[in-house]
């Protein structure tokens, strides 16, 4: 178990510009998820996936948002065309989902900070 | 839907000194209920979660919480803090019927002085 990676750590752009992040999560783990955290606020969910299945968007993802798990492992997380207000730490984690859901722990990476100049 | 309240965005103790961080949570069914801790420019560990099972709940580090439902509160205490305690802190919530995503609160910085 090597915990959830992400890639970048860290990435500036011009606005305007495309940006691509990678998280990989916990070979095992069926559940993907991306959060958004500006600063000294908590975590917003954006976007979740079971296996390759993207099964909710939040409202927070406009148009300019798109992320990917073609194969079920490894997650993308594109913004087109970024604008300063994008300027967040992306979070990704992951989870095993059982018969249940909602109770059990999600594992973070550590995350790609934005800066969009 | 489903809320969190974490009351203080700022708490300053003293090493040894008790820690509460307060967290009220709003849910129309039985939430599921977690703290989580960030220390800077690292992603979130958990200390602890509520599962409907006890309701006084241990975690790591020596942290525990308890669930009061009359109250809608799951508030994190630790007995004695260490200066390696100073993080931030956050309360977060979920249900059987929202695809497990969590809800957070908006955080509680933790201070710890010598």
């Amino acid at each position: 178990d090597t915990g959830v990676s992400q890639n970048p750590r860290h990435k500036i752009t011009k606005r305007g510009q495309n940006v691509t992040f990678r998280c990989d999560p916990i070979s095992e783990h069926n559940r993907l998820y991306w959060y958004r955290q500006t600063l000294g606020q908590g975590p917003e969910f954006l976007t979740y996936f079971q296996n390759e299945a993207q099964l909710e968007k939040s409202r927070l993802l406009s148009d300019r948002f798109s992320a990917e798990r073609p194969k079920g492992s490894f997650s993308t997380l594109e913004i087109q065309r970024t604008e300063q207000g994008d300027s967040a730490m992306y979070l990704c984690a992951s989870t095993q989902r059982r018969t249940s859901g909602g109770s059990e722990t999600q594992y973070f990476g550590p995350g790609t900070r934005l800066l969009v100049l | 839907a489903q809320s969190v309240t974490q009351l203080g965005s700022h708490v300053s103790v003293s090493e040894g000194a008790l820690v509460l961080l307060r967290c009220n949570y709003s849910s129309s069914v039985p939430p599921y209920l977690f703290w989580y801790v960030q220390y800077p420019n690292q992603g979130l560990q958990l200390l602890l979660k509520y599962t409907s099972a006890a309701t006084l709940v241990k975690g790591i580090n020596g942290f525990e919480a308890e669930f009061k439902k009359s109250e809608t509160s799951f508030h994190l205490t630790k007995p004695s803090a260490h200066m390696s305690d100073a993080a931030e802190y956050f309360c977060a919530v979920s249900a059987d019927n929202q695809g497990g995503k969590l809800i957070f609160g908006q955080g509680t910085e933790l201070s710890v002085k010598p």
